[in-house]
């Protein structure tokens, strides 16, 4: 099982759509989860952190379950801005600030 | 704002030549790391860096790879002996505590090897 997978998209939806992210991640120590955000050839950006209780930024929503070692991210109301591949990372361990990626799914969102 | 900066943005080498990519992290930020992305595939990690010592390695960061800090700003990884399979995108990483996802990365360094 891949350490952390991610749907393999790409998505394409409108301008407007409601998109969701699945990832599911494999080391049961991991303590910490994060949303990057990754522009075309670029570097990767924290979108947001996963709390165990869900939480919210705006048009974006991140809800993780820990039974299921599943995170999510739910994007509301798609900016043409939103297209960009979205990866889902782990740390490795409390205590750790190594991070584990998933491969991403790009999202495209078109006028 | 500042930000992490990487040099060169784009190296194309020989196999077996050394490189060394530079990185210039933000300055009040204590943990440094690099990681890589080959073209398609996801991001790795392969070293991080606190008090002037490596505190962890991934399987990646072999005996051709080395870290180093030499002046207090830079943050550099050497390549000994390139192989082609080391083609990839190479980010710089800085944060301010061991115990944070926020990680901030530098534009990445492309290395090509032929």
């Amino acid at each position: 099982r891949k350490e952390v997978e991610q749907d393999p998209g790409p998505f394409n939806v409108p301008e407007g759509a409601t998109v969701a992210f699945n990832c599911t991640y494999s080391n049961s120590a991991s303590q910490s989860f994060f949303w990057y955000r990754q522009d075309c050839r670029k570097e990767p950006k924290l979108l947001m952190s996963v709390y165990s209780s869900g939480n919210e930024d705006g048009r974006f929503t991140a809800q993780l379950n820990r039974a299921s070692q599943y995170i999510s991210l739910l994007i509301r109301d798609s900016k043409l801005s939103d297209s960009a591949t979205y990866l889902c990372v782990v740390n490795k361990a409390e205590g750790y600030s190594t991070l584990t990626f998933g491969k991403g799914t790009m999202l495209l969102v078109s006028p | 704002e500042p930000e992490v900066t990487q040099t060169p943005s784009h190296q194309v080498t020989q196999m077996g030549q050394e490189v060394i990519l530079r990185c210039v992290p933000i300055s009040n930020h204590l943990y440094f790391y690099w990681y890589r992305q080959i073209l398609g595939q996801k991001v790795e990690f392969l070293v991080s860096f606190y008090n002037n010592e490596i505190s962890e390695k991934s399987e990646i960061f072999d005996d051709q790879f080395s870290v180093e800090r030499p002046d207090g700003s830079n943050f550099t990884l050497k390549i000994r002996s390139t192989k082609l399979e080391d083609s990839a995108m190479y980010f710089c990483a800085s944060t301010w505590t061991g115990n944070t996802g926020e990680l901030f990365f530098g534009e990445g360094s492309r290395l090509t090897v032929l």
